[in-house]
């Protein structure tokens, strides 16, 4: 199985928005309803942010928020904050009865 | 609250396997409807999907994986375990086990292990 396309890399400045995008095929994101999100900062476990396209995990914020179109799912982050640098990861269920990685995003907040 | 932990050799050679213990407290691993799985982090490498088990001893796995992956539930423990057949260095990685937000999901993980770092080297 492909490792579902995200960007290496996506930047901003402190309060403004930035959208990471995760773009799969018909089989797995285009197909299903079950992607999820996680932010990991260096050294650290995963953290959930998203499963399911939509629902937030208790404790996250809402300035996270998840969408999908088609193949392709996105995670937008609104008022960018220092602490929201990390590596973001997606993850889709697949038609094979398996789970697909996203390759990782790194954001930098400028 | 639920705590999982990962053990085992932090060393493995070439062509051994690599056994993993993920220990669970404050939950049981037969817990009606709810899967546990395993993900590796190759160093400065993206996360990778090893496979899930059911409470129920069904199991899922990567495809790239499959041929030499096993894991399993030990419920006299309230473990779950894997075992990676004939290691390669491209196994090193740090390895995590963890457990979905609600039942009857297995794509998504919300508690997770601290993960424990093996490498495979001679």
């Amino acid at each position: 199985q492909s490792a579902l396309t995200q960007p290496a890399s996506v930047s901003g400045s402190p309060g403004q928005s930035i959208t990471i995008s995760c773009t799969g095929t018909s089989s797995d994101v285009g197909g299903y309803n079950y992607v999820s999100w996680y932010q990991q900062h260096p050294g650290k476990a995963p953290k959930l942010l998203f499963y399911d396209v939509y629902n937030r995990p208790s404790g996250v914020s809402d300035r996270f928020s998840g969408s999908k179109s088609g193949n392709t799912a996105s995670l937008t982050i609104s008022g960018l904050q220092a602490e929201d640098g990390a590596d973001y990861y997606c993850s889709s269920y697949t038609s094979s009865y398996t789970l697909v990685f996203g390759g990782g995003t790194k954001v930098t907040v400028l | 609250q639920l705590q999982l932990q990962e053990s085992g050799p932090g060393l493995v050679k070439p062509s051994e396997t690599l056994s993993l213990t993920c220990s669970v407290s404050g939950g049981s691993v037969s817990s009606s409807n709810f899967y546990w799985g395993w993900i590796r982090q190759p160093p400065g490498k993206g996360l990778e999907w090893i496979g899930s088990i059911f409470y129920s001893g069904t199991t899922y796995y990567n495809p790239s994986l499959k041929s030499r992956v096993t894991v399993s539930l030990d419920t006299s423990k309230n473990s779950v375990s894997l075992k990676l057949n004939s290691v390669i260095v491209a196994d090193t990685a740090v390895y995590y086990c963890a457990r979905p937000p609600r039942p009857s999901i297995f794509d998504a993980f919300d508690i997770w292990g601290q993960g424990t770092m093996v490498t495979v080297s001679s």
